[in-house]
């Protein structure tokens, strides 16, 4: 079993829709669980973190974990064309090492 | 100049050439990253960083030689490369080893022909 799963996509959607992107993670003990974007041509940036369970909200863009699931989702609002990206969730385990999921590619279609 | 930079953003190589790839960050980071990006596939951590000194080499095949001169400078030096080594390799930077954040470059991507 791979310790982060994430399904590859790609995603399509119009633009001002809800974009739900998702990752499942094996181990129970990981802390941190983050998403990544990485547009075409350039290396992954890190968009937004959490520690442990529960939402975390920057604009449009919401992370959510549930611990007791071990699942890991994005929200993105009003999706946008300047969303269209791959999106990379990771979690650290307890050696800090980062681990990462397949990525996601998503495109938001005008 | 700002972030982290690499060079060259392509490289076409036979198997029996040598080649280096540089990177260069401007952060005042500790740590820095080789990770190899292949199609499909999760980000595959080489080699880790911390303050020049290599703390991590995860089984990664001798023709891949890292180098680490100074905290703001990595390289990774290619020889003898296979076509399944294909791919975008990219490094990056945090403030201490496994920190949350990493900054990554735009990776050189590498094609052995």
């Amino acid at each position: 079993q791979k310790e982060v799963e994430q399904d590859p996509g790609p995603l399509s959607v119009p633009e001002g829709a809800i974009v739900s992107l998702n990752c499942t993670y094996s181990n129970s003990a990981f802390q941190y669980f983050m998403w990544y974007r990485q547009y075409s041509r350039k290396g992954p940036e890190l968009l937004m973190y959490t520690y442990s369970s529960g939402n975390k909200e920057d604009g449009r863009f919401t992370a959510q974990v549930d611990k007791s699931s071990k699942y890991i989702s994005l929200f993105i609002r009003d999706s946008q064309p300047s969303d269209s990206a791959t999106y990379l969730c990771a979690t650290r385990d307890q050696g800090g090492k980062l681990i990462f999921g397949q990525g996601t590619e998503l495109s938001v279609k005008p | 100049e700002t972030g982290v930079t690499q060079t060259p953003r392509h490289l076409v190589m036979g198997m029996t050439n040598k080649k280096s790839l540089k990177c260069e960050q401007h952060l005042g980071h500790n740590a820095m990253y080789w990770y190899k990006q292949s199609a499909k596939k999760p980000l595959e951590l080489m080699f880790v960083y911390s303050l020049e000194e290599r703390v991590e080499n995860n089984s990664v095949p001798s023709r891949f030689s890292p180098e680490c001169p100074n905290s703001s400078h990595l390289f990774l030096h290619l020889h003898t490369l296979q076509p399944e080594d294909s791919a975008l390799y990219l490094c990056a930077s945090s403030q201490a080893v496994r920190e949350v954040g990493y900054t990554f470059g735009s990776g050189t991507r590498l094609t052995v022909v």
